[in-house]
């Protein structure tokens, strides 16, 4: 059964600092890994998503690497801003089955 | 494209009650999957719905079905409600592949 786990829960930094939020897997068969950004109350927004032949994906100031084979994934988020507080879940979608299984979260202040 | 649109938004049932909750995917994606999200679970996956067939089934009781129409719409009914029944309901759509899933806002219900 496959499982993910984001670690830290939560996370606080002054502005412009670096975000770096980690992501991990037990099951290294997957199709794909994808981030995404909840605003408290919301839906989710889908930030990158990695495939599994991927090492890493960039939009902006975002940067996702994939380690499929240590069940890794992180996501760098440069030059925080207030703006980007939020909840932030890494979710894999795997080749056993027709869905995404989601981490905890990594909750996010970033502070002005 | 519009993006995935879930009505209604809010919803306050009594405990035996049922509900039923719509969600109209992005256009021209066949794919429909239903998530349940607690402070203490979660994201939990419900099932997911490709042309009209249920494709795939999470671990939830009999309560909880969904249906798919020929236009792609989902609904998702659940049934003699409960307390624990309480979430923010989400739904996903997506093209066959490569399977990056697209979430709606929502459908907060609460039973009371």
């Amino acid at each position: 059964k496959q499982e993910v786990t984001q670690i830290p829960a939560a996370l606080s930094v002054p502005e412009g600092e670096n975000l770096v939020l980690n992501c991990s897997f037990t099951d290294s068969a997957i199709y794909n890994l994808q981030w995404f950004r909840q605003d408290p109350g919301k839906g989710l927004t889908s930030l990158l998503l990695i495939q599994s032949s991927q090492r890493e994906q960039t939009s902006g100031r975002l940067n996702a690497s994939l380690d499929k084979s240590s069940g890794r994934s992180t996501l760098y988020i440069a030059a925080s801003q207030p703006g980007d507080s939020a909840t932030y879940l890494c979710a894999v979608w795997g080749a056993a089955g027709n869905k995404l299984t989601f981490g905890g979260g990594t909750r996010v202040l970033v502070k002005p | 494209k519009a993006g995935v649109t879930q009505t209604p938004r809010y919803l306050i049932k009594t405990r035996g009650q049922q509900v039923t909750l719509s969600c109209s995917p992005i256009s021209g994606h066949r794919s429909v999957s239903w998530y349940q999200q607690t402070p203490g679970q979660g994201l939990q996956f419900l099932f997911e719905y490709f042309s009209e067939t249920q494709r795939n089934k999470g671990n939830f009781p009999g309560r909880f079905s969904g249906r798919q129409f020929s236009n792609s719409r989902s609904e998702m009914n659940v049934s003699t409600l409960e307390l624990g029944d309480s979430a923010l309901y989400l739904c996903a759509s997506r093209e066959d592949t490569p399977y990056e899933q697209y979430f709606g806002p929502g459908t907060r219900l609460t039973v009371t």
